[in-house]
């Protein structure tokens, strides 16, 4: 079956450094990654959308400068979330488009908490 | 304004008892998700329906599609403390990533 592999599964960071996301499909090719961000008690909220190759899409009110997103192979996205602030902790969750078919499946999840 | 409605938000009932969660929306869909997460943890798929009126089941999991395509249901019979977890539905509006509702945070007490 599909697998999405991320990490790290939870992260600590002092507020203003920066801290990356890893997102890798283990065993299929994903042109397409989203990122979402769930705050306790919530839903997910996409935050953006990774496309292999080219420029992430973001979704209205998220700051592409915060939240870098790059997707340089059809197996790999990483998030690196910038000069963190402690409002920026929350649980941050990948999934993966497979490359020709349908279907969503999810990495397991990232706790960033800001200090 | 929120695209998929879900209710209840929260619910919490007894091991034995019958619970149904509701997804609604005035929208059209081609075909809705529903999704099952545990604390800590990625949204794992239980289910997907694309044809309206259909119904398909998952163990004492039942999954209706409205016929019109905008709502569904999801029914649990004879729910077990396994069952507990928040359950989301969701539905892929465009070419992007997936909208999900709000939640259903279920919890079964022994």
């Amino acid at each position: 079956g599909a697998v999405v592999s991320q990490h790290p599964s939870w992260v600590i960071c002092k507020s203003g450094t920066s801290v990356k996301i890893e997102c890798r499909s283990l065993d299929f090719q994903a042109t397409t990654m989203f990122w979402y961000r769930q705050f306790p008690k919530q839903s997910l909220m996409l935050m953006a959308t990774s496309n292999e190759g080219s420029k992430a899409t973001y979704e209205q009110g998220v700051e592409k400068d915060k939240f870098l997103i790059n997707h340089a192979s059809l197996t790999l996205s990483t998030l690196t979330v910038t000069s963190a602030h402690p409002e920026d902790s929350s649980f941050y969750i990948c999934s993966a488009l497979r490359t020709g078919g349908n279907g969503y499946t999810f990495g397991s999840g990232t706790r960033l908490t800001v200090v | 304004t929120q695209l998929l409605e879900q209710s209840p938000q929260f619910l919490s009932i007894q091991e034995g008892e019958n619970l149904t969660v509701y997804c609604n929306s005035s929208s059209v869909f081609s075909s809705l998700q529903w999704y099952r997460q545990e604390p800590g943890e990625g949204p794992v798929l239980l289910v997907t329906v694309v044809t309206g009126g259909e119904v398909k089941k998952l163990k004492r999991l039942t999954f209706q599609f409205g016929d019109a395509r905008k709502d569904s249901s999801l029914h649990i019979t004879a729910a077990q403390p396994g069952d507990t977890g928040l359950y989301l539905c969701a539905a892929a509006v465009s070419a992007d990533g997936l909208t999900f509702g709000k939640g259903t945070h279920l919890i079964i007490q022994p």
